[in-house]
């Protein structure tokens, strides 16, 4: 009930090109995600977050589509560049509960 | 500090001793994590503190780990007997109010990466 199920584990797009994580959750009581980005030897800083009233939120290059019948939500980084090369998570929680992640996605943006 | 910040940033170890490893949470955050990152596992909860609250240790994978929260500020996780399985790194964060959806945003450190040979 708790698991986000992430997708792919590892991405690599052109410079331009658009890149889209998916993610999967089962617990219905979920109404928080949130994506996070991790550079290597950092750590995890949020990036993009929705809650299910809305089915889309877009904050510059990157937008978050939810579709809470499926009990989905992907992420959409448009005219990727390299400077995105990163590993992304996305996760979920409820009202009083701990963030479950997903397994993470590493995304290569060549140049 | 303006961040997160968590020591050691590296430590190696023998099998079989014990390790603590420090968070330094950002001012005035209430809520501190732990959670653990190993190769293709991504983020593992491990412990949550909450102001004066008792920690929710459900995250914990044995015995042989445990964390304490000293005047709401600065906590230590301590592994005993590390094993091998342990090797990872172990992030710490904190949040301005209690987890869930209402408050949002994690800060998190830097991390410990941690090897036992």
């Amino acid at each position: 009930q708790q698991q986000v199920k992430q997708s792919p584990q590892s991405l690599i797009v052109q410079k331009g090109g658009i890149s889209i994580i998916n993610c999967a959750y089962e617990n219905t009581a979920f109404d928080y995600f949130p994506w996070y980005q991790q550079f290597p030897g950092k750590g995890p800083a949020l990036l993009i977050a929705i809650r299910p009233d809305v089915s889309e939120k877009k904050e510059g290059r990157f937008t978050i589509s939810f579709n809470k019948s499926a009990k989905q939500f992907s992420l959409h980084i448009m005219d990727s560049q390299p400077g995105d090369s990163a590993t992304y998570f996305c996760a979920a929680s409820w009202r009083y509960s701990t963030l479950t992640f997903g397994k993470g996605t590493m995304l290569l943006v060549s140049p | 500090g303006a961040g997160v910040s968590q020591s050691p940033s590296n430590k190696v170890t023998e099998k079989g001793k014990d390790v603590e490893l420090r968070c330094d949470p950002i001012s005035g955050h209430t809520a501190l994590y732990w959670y653990r990152q190993s190769l293709g596992q991504g983020l593992e909860f491990l412990i949550y503190f909450q102001g004066n609250s008792a920690p929710d240790k459900s995250g914990l994978p044995s015995d042989r780990f445990s964390a304490e929260r000293t005047g709401g500020s600065v906590s230590t996780l301590t592994i005993q007997r590390t094993q091998q399985e342990d090797s990872a790194v172990y992030l710490c964060a904190s949040s301005l109010g209690p987890r869930g959806a209402n408050t949002g945003e994690l800060f998190f450190g830097e991390g410990s990466r941690l090897t036992v040979l």
